[in-house]
């Protein structure tokens, strides 16, 4: 069975701190995808970032920043110079590609920006 | 922004009722999904769906039925609706490009079972 754990629950920063989102993943699979979502006060799922199996090269989108290694079965989420719109909950999720995509999720960060 | 909708928004309604969500999409996606979201749980599969009547048991399946008849709804009921399913339903899109998969998520369904 796949597993998604984020051990930290919650996280509160100042703003312009950076923050880091842990997420370690179980799979018996060689071919699957991360991702992370953004779900912010109002409720929806902001689709953030997928990454494939194949692919450890890491990326950086403007403040955010990716750390995947399957070494130690881990893809961290990092927001660099926190801002107050960062406020939400951040999923971790594993996708089952033999199995129609569908999504393991971990139980959330909420994230806390205070200004 | 992905085309899903999902219908009703909010919903209230009494232990024993049943109760239908309705998900509907115009991206002619082969794959939809049923999550349900509560508190410590991240968001759960419920059931999900590869193609028109072709649907199957996902994490949390007890208790609800899903229908498709085609492409673009995707339906979920509640046979009898008791308190432990008050939660967030989200339905998701999802098709492959090659290599690639994409997942999008509606706008999620407030049920609160009484």
């Amino acid at each position: 069975a796949q597993k998604v754990t984020q051990a930290q629950t919650e996280i509160s920063v100042v703003e312009k701190e950076d923050v880091t989102l842990d997420c370690v993943y179980e799979t018996r699979d060689t071919t699957y995808y991360l991702f992370w979502y953004k779900q912010p006060p109002s409720g929806e799922l902001v689709f953030l970032i997928r990454r494939n199996s194949f692919d450890e090269q890491n990326e950086i989108s403007g403040r955010y920043s990716w750390n995947f290694q399957k070494s130690t079965s881990s893809f961290n989420f990092t927001i660099t110079a926190s801002q107050v719109v960062d406020s939400a909950v951040y999923f971790c999720a594993l996708s089952e590609v033999a199995a129609g995509n569908k999504l393991t999720f971990g139980g959330g960060t909420r994230v806390l920006v205070k200004p | 922004d992905a085309g899903i909708t999902q219908s009703p928004r909010h919903k209230v309604t009494e232990t024993g009722t049943p109760v239908t969500l309705r998900c509907h999409q115009t991206e002619n996606h082969r794959y939809m999904y049923w999550y349900r979201q509560d508190p410590g749980h991240g968001l759960r599969l419920i059931h999900y769906s590869y193609g028109v009547k072709d649907t199957d048991k996902g994490e949390v399946s007890d208790g609800y039925s899903v229908s498709r008849s085609k492409t673009e709804d995707f339906l979920l009921t509640l046979e009898s609706a008791t308190s432990s399913q008050t939660s967030v339903y989200f339905c998701a899109i999802s098709e492959s490009s090659g290599r690639q998969w994409e997942q999008f998520f509606g706008p999620g369904t407030r049920l609160t079972v009484l």
